[in-house]
């Protein structure tokens, strides 16, 4: 049973660029979640979906940010005209229901250039 | 909302036991879970406390008080390899997703 597996490891954009990080969840996991963590700091969590539906989104910026999870495929985070401030790596983390384990992917390492 | 404090580095040495504690607050949760993170990797699974107590796995051990909004990891017989951050997180009723303390920095000295 694999992983969370979470595509790229490393993405360089350049300022005004899009950059789209993909997330496939463990097997029978449909709850899938998005954190961010800055160099020396914690997790921030960005937003919570299930399986076609967005949960709590209330950690995601409104603007610029935007994340889905179809029926079929992984769960993409996407973030449009990227600016500095966006470097930070990306995990995402999936449980197979409301639970207290998580299990994380090894993350998007994003730097914006 | 949810706040949780942890000590931002402890230093320990290999052989010994080190506690890190976590204080939260928050209108209502589940339980406090700790996720251990080596530099560059993925945080992973250490364990979960629902109740009050403490609970053993191996060479780690949680325990929670809810009536004190407190916790704390113990790490015994410290090896190098428990170098890492340790972050505590709750999973509040409110936002069913986990809130991360901000990470307490171990660094076990030969």
């Amino acid at each position: 049973n694999a992983g969370v597996m979470q595509n790229p490891r490393h993405l360089v954009r350049r300022r005004g660029q899009e950059a789209r990080l993909r997330c496939s969840p463990m097997k029978g996991h449909s709850h899938v979640y998005w954190y961010r963590q800055l160099p020396e700091e914690g997790l921030k969590f960005m937003v919570y979906l299930q399986k076609e539906n967005i949960i709590d989104e209330s950690g995601m910026p409104k603007e610029r940010f935007s994340a889905e999870f179809p029926k079929e495929g992984p769960s993409i985070l996407r973030i449009q005209q990227v600016v500095r401030g966006d470097s930070a790596a990306y995990f995402c983390a999936s449980s197979p229901n409301q639970n207290t384990e998580a299990f994380f992917g090894q993350g998007t390492r994003l730097t914006v250039v | 909302g949810q706040s949780l404090e942890q000590p931002s580095e402890v230093t320990a040495v290999e052989g010994a036991i080190v506690q890190i504690n976590c204080t939260y607050q928050t209108s209502g949760f589940y339980g406090l879970s700790w996720y251990q993170q080596h530099d560059g990797g993925a945080p992973t699974f250490l364990s979960y406390n629902g109740l009050d107590g403490l609970e053993e796995t191996g060479r780690f051990s949680s325990f929670l008080s809810r009536s004190d909004s407190y916790g704390y990891l113990l790490l015994q017989e410290l090896q190098m390899k428990d170098s890492a951050s340790y972050f505590c997180a709750v999973l509040d009723t409110g936002r069913r997703a986990l809130t991360f303390g901000s990470g307490t920095r171990l660094q076990v000295q030969p």
